[in-house]
């Protein structure tokens, strides 16, 4: 069953640009993970925020998370044409050692 | 990158075949999965393994079945290969608990004609 989702589904910016995606999700959570998939490959792992933490960076990246809203953000500052890919935010399910992804949204980063 | 490998990256076959879809990390994680994954949607979990001698069925039925031998190496047989079997598999390994970081391989995109 599908626990998060992302919004916008699909985002096109210019290079340089700041891109933020969304992901909402459905019951209780320990931690929350950003995947980057690229066209045709694998998923690379980007984040994970836990549920005791309310922001974390790593780069250009910048994830937020709501425990309380039950939301997720993912900031990309000063985007590169690099960053074109699909983004799935990931969430335990019910405390296995399974993930449920996210639809995924697609980033089309301009140059 | 990972050290998680997929063979083949592309295969074409026709119906009723047999398939075997080979995923082997070098990384020693006890944690292995399989993924099917239509363009540009969700993926899917179709099976699990904790490790060796330990397999799962995922959340989304498949005819396909898996083995594990092997920590190193995880498996994925069609016994007769369909065109509705046509998509994107993904093999992903793990060492976390409590549903952490997986890292997955590059894929394999089978078309079944």
């Amino acid at each position: 069953s599908q626990q998060g989702e992302e919004d916008p589904q699909a985002l096109s910016i210019q290079e340089g640009e700041n891109a933020t995606m969304n992901c909402s999700y459905k019951t209780s959570i320990n931690n929350l993970q950003w995947y980057r998939q690229n066209s045709g490959r694998g998923l690379v792992h980007l984040i994970l925020i836990r549920s005791n933490e309310r922001e974390k960076h790593s780069g250009r990246l910048r994830v937020t998370l709501d425990t309380s809203k039950k939301s997720s953000s993912l900031l990309i500052t000063a985007s590169r044409a690099a960053d074109t890919a699909s983004y799935f935010c990931a969430t335990p399910q019910g405390g296995s050692e399974k993930l449920v992804f996210g639809k995924g949204m697609k980033l089309t980063v301009n140059p | 990158e990972a050290d998680i490998y997929q063979t083949p990256r592309y295969l074409v076959i026709g119906t009723g075949k047999k398939i075997t879809l080979e995923c082997s990390q070098t990384m020693g994680h006890d944690k292995m999965y399989w993924y099917q994954q239509d363009p540009g949607m969700e993926l899917h979990l179709i099976h699990y393994s904790y490790g060796v001698n330990s397999t799962e069925k995922g959340d989304l039925s498949s005819e396909s079945t898996v083995s594990r031998i092997r920590t190193e190496h995880f498996p994925l047989t069609l016994e007769s290969a369909r065109p509705s079997h046509t998509s994107q598999y993904l093999c992903a390994s793990s060492d976390y608990p409590g549903g952490e970081t997986q890292y997955f391989g590059p894929g394999t995109r089978l078309l079944v004609l």
